[in-house]
């Protein structure tokens, strides 16, 4: 069964600290990968799509990195405006449905 | 920038009543979907939607939903009788036609609180 899997579920972080969220999936033939940010109450922001292992893209702090069996969301130098939930999602092996992994909160103190 | 929009933000029904939530895709997408997420939980899968018909729907997706494409523009999420479970974010998504793992953008959402 197709799944995805966060860690951690909660990260605290001081501004300026750099770390990294873990995304694990499995499916049987991975077709992309997406990152997604979510503030509270509000929809899915589209941050990456990684179509194969090694691809690497990069938006202002965040970096995301895809392997055979997980990828890792970047963040460098975080201020508090980075502050949200990062969701993972990848889509369903031969269907339309994507899958969310539960994601991971992010705050970032000043 | 082109986005989903989603009517209403919030919308309060009683238990057993009909709702319909509103959305309006990306102009060029030709892939639709629905979502929901409950307090505190996934982002879950619901229904997706193409060249009018309904191409994949989620167990959560039974006889009580349906969705439709009733203009170029409008795509529609209506719940025929709804319970306490309902209670939920709802979000719309749609994407180009361009590949099946091409970006899904997703709208605002709905906020639907059934008492």
């Amino acid at each position: 069964e197709d799944q995805v899997t966060q860690s951690p579920e909660a990260l605290r972080l001081q501004e300026g600290e750099s770390s990294s969220l873990n995304c694990s999936y499995t499916v049987s033939g991975l077709r992309g990968l997406f990152w997604y940010r979510q503030d509270p109450g509000k929809g899915p922001e589209f941050l990456f799509t990684l179509y194969s292992a090694g691809e690497e893209k990069e938006k202002e702090r965040l970096k995301a990195t895809l392997t055979k069996k997980e990828s890792f969301l970047h963040i460098t130098a975080p201020k508090p405006e980075d502050s949200a939930t990062y969701l993972c999602a990848v889509p369903h092996t031969g269907g339309f449905k994507t899958i969310f992994g539960a994601g991971t909160r992010l705050f970032v103190k000043a | 920038e082109p986005e989903v929009t989603q009517t209403p933000s919030h919308q309060v029904t009683q238990m057993g009543q009909e709702v319909i939530l509103r959305c309006v895709p990306i102009s060029n997408h030709l892939y639709f979907y629905w979502y929901r997420q409950i307090l505190g939980q996934k982002v879950e899968f619901l229904v997706s939607f193409y060249n009018n018909e309904i191409s994949e729907k989620s167990e959560i997706f039974d006889d009580q939903f349906s969705v439709e494409r009733p203009d170029g523009s409008n795509f529609t999420l209506k719940i025929r009788s709804t319970k306490l479970e309902d209670s939920a974010m709802y979000f719309c998504a749609s994407r180009s036609q361009t590949g099946p793992t091409d970006t899904q953008y997703f709208g605002p959402g709905t906020r639907l609180t059934v008492l």
